[in-house]
């Protein structure tokens, strides 16, 4: 859904680099979800926020992954290092009485 | 535990009716989400349950049996672009969503 906007859309990187992913919700939305997918398997939970506080990180690497909400209007994911099998689509999703998804960041690790 | 349960794969005729089940059991329940997924593409929402009874939306139709921990999603008069994965997800206690591993649904001529 297009209210929801991610960027980059697409990222090809280097083993070892750092990538940050952002995530703009929607206004008045006060959850937040980060998920991965490969071609393997469904949505994968890496981490949510609720009114900014994180609430759930446990599906997260925690050696390189690292998920904030600086304020109401941007969400991030960064991952240092990154390695090829971080390749995959991560998906934020804005979630309110509804919830939307942002149209994915492609990320490409070799 | 939690856990949701969709059919992996379903098969239907253009111009058809399809119906997609969902059973859950979670701790807690705030509302049933679909999603639409085509190949490539992010979920899509289709539509939003917290309330037992039918929703409609045009060709789709959502229903939820809270007491049954059922939903199902309806297709009517099938068309080819209707071809994707379909996600059923329960928002669960905490404000988690729990997700099926989604149905994948193919339209034939």
């Amino acid at each position: 859904d297009a209210r929801v906007t991610q960027t980059p859309r697409h990222k090809v990187t280097e083993m070892g680099q750092e990538v940050t992913m952002r995530c703009q919700p929607i206004l008045g939305h006060n959850t937040v979800f980060w998920y991965r997918q490969t071609m393997m398997q469904g949505l994968e939970l890496l981490a949510y926020f609720r009114n900014r506080a994180p609430l759930d990180d446990s599906g997260m690497p925690k050696d390189r992954f690292s998920a904030e909400m600086p304020d109401a209007t941007l969400a991030t994911l960064k991952i240092q290092p990154s390695e090829p099998r971080d390749s995959a689509v991560y998906f934020c999703a804005s979630v309110g009485p509804e919830a939307f998804f942002g149209q994915g960041t492609r990320l490409t690790v070799v | 535990g939690q856990n949701i349960d969709q059919p992996t794969e379903m098969t239907a005729t253009e111009g058809a009716i399809v119906q997609i089940n969902c059973t859950y059991q979670t701790s807690g329940f705030n509302g049933l989400f679909w999603y639409q997924q085509h190949a490539g593409e992010a979920p899509t929402f289709l539509s939003y349950n917290v309330l037992d009874g039918l929703e409609e939306k045009g060709r789709f139709s959502s229903f939820l049996s809270r007491s049954k921990g059922y939903s199902y999603l309806l297709l009517k008069e099938l068309q080819m672009k209707d071809s994707a994965s379909y996600l059923c997800a329960v928002r669960g206690s905490n404000y988690q969503l729990i997700w099926g591993a989604g149905t994948k649904l193919i339209i034939k001529p």
